[in-house]
């Protein structure tokens, strides 16, 4: 078996701040996902990446960025943090032509 | 049922109940995926239905799949307090590509000792 392990776990920022969450996954998955989870809603993909070096925009890309320098980790940074975006960010990733996705923890976001 | 923008529903129910949750998802797909996700922790798969699949079976857990209405249902038999937790359907998207997958909303499951 994998693990998926994101740091950190609780991030706390000011308002205008940069941020950075890191993931790493030792799966050996192509795929790697971050995807945004706000209390009481579904989950939003903001950022994916199909392998190293690759970058693709989801649904909720204004305001991060990301980078996948190497196939085991996928970073995402926030580049202004603003105090409606406080929510949980999830990492994920999968096997190329595979279906099933496997999720980290989570970094739970706090924007004062 | 659950999809994009919609609000997280929220069910209370009794230990031993059978429960069934509803999806609708709005573009076609190959495959509805159901995970869970338990307090503190990133969602689990616990089944996958296929298109070509009306029904399946997995210890207490059917999921059913209609095409024809883009819906999807999880069914748990017996609920136990350890089903307790937030519940996502979720596809892949039109274009076939499988590097894309989109959740529904969710449905928070309390099942209550």
């Amino acid at each position: 078996g994998g693990i998926i392990t994101q740091t950190p776990k609780f991030l706390i920022g000011q308002e205008g701040q940069k941020l950075t969450l890191k993931c790493q996954q030792n799966f050996n998955h192509d795929t790697m996902y971050w995807y945004r989870q706000d209390s009481g809603k579904g989950l939003r993909l903001i950022y994916y990446s199909i392998t190293e070096n690759d970058l693709q925009k989801g649904d909720l890309s204004e305001g991060y960025d990301a980078s996948r320098e190497k196939k085991s980790s996928f970073s995402l940074t926030v580049t202004s943090a603003q105090k409606n975006e406080m929510a949980v960010f999830l990492c994920a990733s999968r096997r190329d032509s595979a279906e099933t996705l496997y999720f980290g923890s989570g970094t739970r976001l706090t924007v004062l | 049922s659950q999809w994009g923008e919609e609000n997280l529903q929220a069910l209370s129910i009794q230990e031993g109940e059978d429960v069934t949750m509803n999806c609708s998802y709005k573009t076609y797909t190959t495959v509805v995926q159901w995970y869970r996700q338990k307090s503190g922790k990133g969602p689990a798969l616990i089944i996958l239905i296929r298109s070509n699949e009306r029904e399946k079976r997995s210890g207490r857990l059917r999921a059913t799949l209609d095409t024809s209405s883009q819906s999807s249902s999880l069914s748990i038999t017996g609920t136990l307090a350890t089903d307790t937790a937030v519940y996502f359907c979720a596809t892949d998207s039109v274009s076939g590509s499988f590097n894309k997958l989109t959740f529904g909303a969710g449905t928070r499951l309390a099942v209550c000792p």
